[in-house]
């Protein structure tokens, strides 16, 4: 059971907007940037948003991150199916110490 | 282009110590500006921080996986290492090597990022 709660599947249509969520506590993204990370299929993880609302060089404009207290959001819009993935969030915990990531959500493209 | 290569034996029986190395490439591993990380998947779960080590040797540890786990650098090889010991059956996943940006905030709190993954490596408990 991680600290960050990820639902474990969202889903979309090829144009349309999803958003997947991410709820923490004080003591992790109350008070520490967090990061989203996309896996695709097969492949090893790939940094997406970086301190909340960053995009790497590279990332297209389609994903943006917000964040409000306790909770972060990544925003996917004009859905792909390439975009079909396991996102990740993942923050430093204060109280524990350590850098902990979210269950994951299987992004579906239908 | 920095790129980062795990390896190491596969499979390990219970008990004994798993080991592994990421090879950096294309750049240096003694820089001031990054970590050096473990994160590993069990088969069809999610993703777990094992470590993080900085090149002068200061390393980072998932409170759960502490009492098992040492990570070590060798600058002259461009390698660093992960080794966990006592394992299980819990243990077998991908472990991936990672590069992390070192960054604080202005309250000295870690708001770092991990920005270049490895492909990931299978280590196999098996008895």
């Amino acid at each position: 059971q991680s600290v960050l709660t990820q639902p474990p599947s969202a889903s979309g249509t090829p144009g349309q907007g999803v958003a997947i969520s991410c709820s923490g506590s004080s003591s992790n993204i109350g008070i520490n940037t967090v990061n989203w990370y996309q896996q695709l299929p097969g492949a090893a993880p790939k940094l997406l948003i970086y301190s909340n609302t960053h995009r790497p060089s590279g990332v297209p404009d389609r994903f943006s991150g917000s964040r409000s207290g306790t909770s972060v959001s990544l925003a996917i819009s004009g859905l792909q199916s390439e975009d079909e993935a396991d996102y990740y969030c993942a923050v430093w915990d204060e109280s524990l110490d350590g850098l902990v990531f979210g269950g994951g959500t299987k992004l579906t493209v239908l | 282009q920095l790129q980062l290569q795990e390896s190491g034996p596969g499979l390990v029986r219970p008990s004994e110590t798993l080991t592994l190395t990421c090879t950096v490439s294309g750049g240096s591993i003694a820089s001031t500006t990054y970590y050096w990380g473990w994160i590993r998947q069990p088969p069809g779960k999610g993703l777990e921080w094992i470590g993080s080590i900085y090149y002068s040797g200061t390393a980072y540890y998932n409170p759960s996986l502490k009492s098992r786990v040492t990570i070590s650098v060798d600058t002259s090889k461009n390698q660093f290492s992960l080794k966990l010991s006592s394992v299980t059956a819990a243990d077998t996943a991908l472990y991936y090597c990672a590069r992390r940006v070192r960054a604080f905030d202005i309250e000295a709190r870690e708001v770092g990022y991990f920005d270049l993954w490895g492909r990931g490596t299978l280590g196999f408990v098996f008895s």
